[in-house]
């Protein structure tokens, strides 16, 4: 059983567009992460959710809207997309939100905005 | 500013040892994590180590030196499928996790 999940794996679409990507756990986890990679590799904190309460906003555009239905999933939707918004979007969770808890990484989203 | 230091790309020789330097300076500490990333795929953790100190865990050892700024992953018998990019990760003392542009590690045969 995959723990973590996203979908779609790859997103292509073009600018002024707005897409969302799904995110779910059943690792009974308590916090889920997003967090983007852009070219360099860098790992960039979007968002963290524990128990349905947004409890780290990082100064991202407030195209981003992470939404959470319920504890196993943490869904991003991207309003009025950029060009600079490709790159690859993963979604994360961990067990108790402590931040020395071990974070689960999902496979990623490749987004590319044309 | 924050900063983490690493290589950006080593080679080794299946079956031998290599060893992925990485230096801190952050504002506090209260922890440093090792994530592997295969390519096109999403990191996964190897290693926490908060007290200094070497953390053997395998083929794989991760050792700290707080009053150093310092950390380095240690694999040993070095298998292909140990390409891979390396990710240091450390804690601030807000608890914020900042991510090293990681060490794209090659192994050759």
């Amino acid at each position: 059983d995959t723990a973590v999940s996203q979908t779609p794996k790859y997103l292509v679409t073009q600018m002024g567009n707005d897409k969302s990507i799904k995110c779910e756990q059943n690792l009974g986890h308590d916090t889920m992460y997003w967090y983007k990679q852009d070219s360099k590799k860098f790992l960039k904190i979007m968002f963290s959710y524990n128990n349905k309460e947004l409890i780290i906003n990082e100064t991202v555009p407030n195209r981003f809207s992470p939404k959470s239905p319920d504890k196993a999933h943490l869904n991003l939707h991207i309003n009025s997309l950029e060009l600079g918004d490709s790159a690859v979007y993963f979604c994360a969770s961990s067990q108790k939100g402590l931040a020395s808890d071990t974070q689960y990484f999902g496979p990623g989203t490749r987004l590319t905005v044309l | 500013g924050q900063n983490i230091d690493q290589p950006t790309e080593m080679t080794a020789t299946e079956g031998a040892i290599v060893q992925i330097n990485c230096t801190y300076q952050t504002s506090g500490f209260n922890g440093l994590f090792w994530y592997q990333q295969h390519a096109g795929e999403a990191p996964t953790f190897l290693s926490y180590n908060v007290l200094d100190g070497l953390e053997e865990k395998g083929r794989f050892s991760s050792f700290l030196s707080r009053s150093k700024g310092y950390s380095y992953l240690l694999l040993k018998e070095l298998q292909m499928k140990d390409s891979a990019s390396y990710l240091c990760a450390v804690l601030d003392s807000n608890y914020q996790l900042i991510w090293g542009a990681g060490t794209k590690l090659i192994i050759k045969p």
